[in-house]
């Protein structure tokens, strides 16, 4: 199957400093991507999805201020957590299925909000 | 709306022992359906996903799922639960087509006693 990376695996931070996550489809060409957030022993809830080319589209409660995503390629889409607080502690996992018909998941990044 | 339930938090299975995962959903049409594993801390596999045809999906690691359109389910079995099972498990629908949206039922965590 298709390959998505994710960077950092993991990341810690003080509180009111801005976070940058990459996800990368190493094989394949993804117009669409996806990000999620997965809280501690619960599933993943869609945050937003990343266009190339234009804006994104969050989900509603997903403040778009706070989570900047920017798709400025067909093989990277960028999640820019702002000023984070610890509540902003979680699980991000991207992934991008391009035309095919099956998503391809990140290994997602931990981040850690002091 | 589009949504998936997966009413088992956590289920327990001895070795050996056989196991049945279950999963319900709703939604206007037939969507992709899929299984996906988590181990602690890490991403997403795909184990097997339904898109049409055999309603009888044979997935990796020994799963299987069987598609039922009239109760809306999709439920992951197993014959011989092996203990490097143990993980959490997510079933989760997209519309058909490509590059659309997954939604993620809450999960569920099997636990494999020896």
């Amino acid at each position: 199957g298709a390959v998505v990376s994710q960077h950092p695996s993991r990341v810690i931070c003080k509180s009111g400093t801005s976070v940058k996550i990459e996800c990368r489809s190493l094989d394949f060409q993804a117009t669409t991507m996806f990000w999620y957030r997965q809280f501690p022993k619960q599933s993943l809830m869609l945050m937003a999805t990343s266009n190339e080319g234009s804006k994104a589209t969050y989900e509603q409660g997903v403040e778009k201020d706070k989570f900047l995503i920017n798709h400025a390629s067909l093989t990277l889409s960028t999640l820019t957590v702002t000023s984070a607080h610890p509540e902003d502690s979680s699980f991000y996992i991207c992934s991008g299925g391009g035309d095919s018909e099956t998503q391809y998941f990140g290994p997602g990044t931990r981040l850690l909000v002091l | 709306a589009q949504s998936v339930t997966q009413p088992d938090i956590h289920i327990t299975v001895s070795e050996g022992a056989s196991l049945e995962l279950r999963c319900n959903y709703s939604y206007g049409a037939t969507p992709y359906l899929f299984w996906y594993v988590q181990s602690p801390g890490q991403g997403l596999q795909l184990l097997l996903k339904y898109f049409s045809g055999d309603t009888l999906v044979q997935g990796i690691k020994g799963f299987e799922a069987e598609f039922k359109r009239s109760q809306s389910s999709f439920n992951l079995r197993k014959p011989s639960v092996h203990w490097s099972d143990a993980a959490e498990y997510f079933c989760a629908v997209a519309p058909g087509g490509g590059g659309f949206k997954t939604i993620f039922g809450a999960g569920t965590r099997l636990f494999v006693k020896a």
